[in-house]
């Protein structure tokens, strides 16, 4: 089947703008991760949505940044009031819930986000 | 909080060896630890997932250990081919109980080029 699907691919913004990013899950899915990687940095964790659990927004890094989820498909991530330093690939991944800790991630392609 | 390093940070072979890459983690208390692989403009590959209870996985030319006590893994590959060209990255989950185990740390990655 299909795997995580992200949308846009790339996307350029002036300082100031709002931006939105998409995120299609595998079906069946349960699980919906999204995760940043700055230019030289490692990925960092942004939020997580489980089925139809509280979201763990613990990792957005202000109140610029917010994310839903419509019951168990698409994802939005919306960025307000865009800064330079939140350039980066926004990276969508998908889980199934697995049994002792066998989850594996199923990552999107990413969201390239320039902000000039 | 959980810090992931990973060394080398690059490394370049030619075709045919065999090679280790190596990941430590800060907290051991951990749920389990992936290794992925990623391609420029194709997201991540979940390449082998260990479970805080095992010592290794092996998938193909690809051997994972895990030593949780040490915070230590290492990914091994056999017969390095220029197709295992890629960034590889180390992630561990939190053993924090509930649904933060999908919450993965990642390290910044190492960076291999095989040569024909």
């Amino acid at each position: 089947g299909a795997g995580v699907s992200q949308s846009p691919s790339n996307k350029v913004t002036e300082k100031g703008k709002d931006v939105e990013l998409r995120c299609d899950p595998i079906s069946g899915h349960t699980a919906l991760y999204w995760y940043r990687q700055r230019l030289g940095q490692g990925l960092e964790f942004l939020i997580y949505f489980q089925g139809n659990s509280a979201p763990d927004k613990s990792g957005l890094p202000s109140d610029r940044f917010s994310a839903e989820r419509t019951g168990e498909s698409v994802s939005t991530l919306t960025i307000q009031r865009t800064q330079q330093e939140d350039s980066a690939v926004y990276l969508c991944a998908s889980s199934a819930r697995r049994w002792q800790g066998r989850e594996t991630q199923y990552f999107g392609p990413g969201t390239r986000l320039l902000v000039l | 909080k959980q810090e992931v390093t990973q060394i080398p940070a690059a490394l370049s072979v030619p075709e045919g060896e065999n090679l280790v890459l190596n990941c430590s983690f800060t907290d051991s208390a951990i749920y389990n630890l992936q290794w992925f692989r990623q391609d420029p403009g194709k997201g991540l590959t979940s390449l082998l997932l260990i479970q805080s209870s095992q010592r290794e996985q092996t998938s193909g030319r690809l051997n994972a250990s895990l030593d949780k006590s040490s915070g230590r893994s290492t990914l091994y590959i056999a017969a390095s081919q220029p197709g295992d060209s890629a960034t590889y990255l180390c992630a561990v989950s939190p053993n924090a109980g509930g649904t933060s185990y999908g919450k993965l740390t990642f390290g910044q990655g190492t960076i291999l080029t095989v040569h024909p």
